[in-house]
């Protein structure tokens, strides 16, 4: 069936460090989504990738869709204790719209 | 104002009770959803509302059983609970419309002990 994988499970940097986590998937995507979630609290919306290649940047954060639609990345740079969290990716099943699978998820640790 | 809002926060609970969450959204969605996060995190949808229809049942336990009475409203029952219904059960909403998919808001969570 389709998947989403996420890579690292696990990642721990120092402050200032830059971090960057890979998502992957089975199938090509329409969209695919990223979310933050911190400990103890619940996953929160950063953004939405819909074109193929596409590149969009949040402060520090750097999202990309892969050419073929079946890979994302999210680069922060200089991480801070901020960004501490569990990242996941999300992206629509293909038969089903309104079915969205999660990586994961990625979790990030920053050492101050 | 919240968005999208969960009643209890907390449940502990002994093996064998039955148990409701609750679950409401003001932002005026379409959709629904329920989502069971165990102990590694990983979020599995359990069920989705469209305007109060179930579209989306994965392979749950018919233990757990949906409720919408209203698009606002997506309620979670759960009969005879055992020890592995331990998790957070977070509720969503997002806006659906053709094959366009918005983003989900989540709400705050559920921490469901079972014991």
């Amino acid at each position: 069936g389709q998947q989403v994988m996420q890579i690292p499970q696990y990642q721990h940097v120092q402050e200032g460090e830059d971090f960057t986590t890979y998502c992957n998937s089975s199938t090509t995507l329409s969209n695919i989504q990223w979310y933050k979630q911190r400990p103890g609290g619940h996953p929160v919306f950063l953004i939405q990738l819909v074109k193929s290649g596409e590149v969009k940047k949040q402060k520090r954060l750097t999202f990309q869709f892969g050419e073929a639609k079946k890979n994302s990345s999210l680069h922060i740079t200089a991480t801070q204790t901020t960004d501490v969290g569990t990242y996941f990716c999300a992206g629509p099943r293909k038969t089903s719209y309104d079915k969205v699978i999660f990586g994961p998820g990625t979790s990030l640790s920053v050492i101050p | 104002d919240t968005a999208v809002s969960q009643t209890p926060k907390y449940l502990v609970t002994q093996m064998g009770n039955d148990k409701s969450i609750k679950c409401e959204q003001n932002l005026g969605h379409d959709t629904m959803y329920w989502y069971k996060q165990d102990s590694k995190k990983f979020l599995k949808i359990m069920f989705s509302y469209n305007n109060k229809e179930l579209i989306i049942n994965e392979t749950v336990p018919n233990r757990f059983s949906p409720k919408s009475p209203d698009k606002a409203h997506l309620n979670l029952h759960i009969n005879s609970l055992e020890l592995g219904d331990s998790a957070v059960y977070f509720c969503a909403s997002s806006h659906v419309a053709g094959n366009s998919y918005n983003e989900q808001f989540f709400g705050p969570g559920t921490r469901l002990t079972v014991l």
